[in-house]
């Protein structure tokens, strides 16, 4: 699987919109982006995946460059709950590559 | 509740002790995953079941590792020996399998400290 680029580290302001970039410029054409988030203590948590076009769930919105070369993971109005480390991850989801492999992510805080 | 769950989720033994834990996936999910996390960085993966089959290893589990899904349903994993480099939290998840939309549902984890 491709490797991903992220910021170690973000701050939001609480009610705003939080963009975290994702870099993965050797990425393949098969794989998928993948956004999980680990809020503290708990297991990661799966937000919104996609493979060109641009996603959006009652989580988040998921944009990702035409070249598929960086992707920007979008909390619309940012809350207090989604202080998390946020992990991007590349996957390809052919039958052998089931696994996530998860890099350090960013740290996301929200600030009152 | 129907989320994956972890037992125990702390485990504290001394060096050189056996350890085991157990995960019990969502119901309907046929796959498993392990993974162990250390402080300050992303979850590594350690093994996964489709069913009963053990399908994938990774390097890290060494052989003092073993998992185990006997029935395709509830999974142990267990630690021979312990040292204290195995301190850290192992996650479970599972998952349908069902291709790109397949998404993993990881439970609290179980965390080891192994002095």
């Amino acid at each position: 699987d491709a490797k991903t680029t992220q910021p170690p580290s973000m701050d939001c302001a609480e009610g705003r919109a939080a963009n975290l970039p994702c870099n993965h410029s050797t990425i393949s054409g098969n794989e998928y982006v993948y956004w999980y988030r680990q809020i503290h203590s708990q297991g990661p948590q799966y937000i919104i995946h996609g493979l060109k076009n641009n996603e959006t769930n009652e989580m988040a919105s998921l944009i990702i460059t035409e070249d598929r070369k960086s992707s920007t993971l979008i909390l619309p109005h940012a809350t207090l709950r989604d202080t998390a480390v946020y992990y991007c991850i590349v996957r390809d989801p052919n039958f052998g590559n089931e696994k996530l492999t998860f890099g350090t992510g960013t740290r996301l805080t929200i600030i009152p | 509740d129907t989320g994956v769950s972890q037992d125990p989720r702390h485990k504290i033994t001394k060096r050189g002790q056996n350890v085991t834990f157990r995960c019990d996936p969502i119901s309907e999910h046929n796959r498993l995953y392990w993974y162990r996390q250390t402080l300050g960085q992303g979850p590594e993966f350690l093994t996964y079941f489709q069913n009963e089959a053990q399908l994938e290893k990774s390097r890290l589990l060494s052989d003092r590792f073993s998992a185990e899904r006997p029935k395709g349903s509830f999974s142990t994993l267990e630690i021979q020996r312990t040292e204290q480099g195995d301190s850290a939290m192992y996650l479970c998840a599972s998952s349908w399998g069902q291709g790109a939309s397949d998404e993993q549902f990881f439970g609290p984890g179980t965390r080891l400290t192994v002095l």
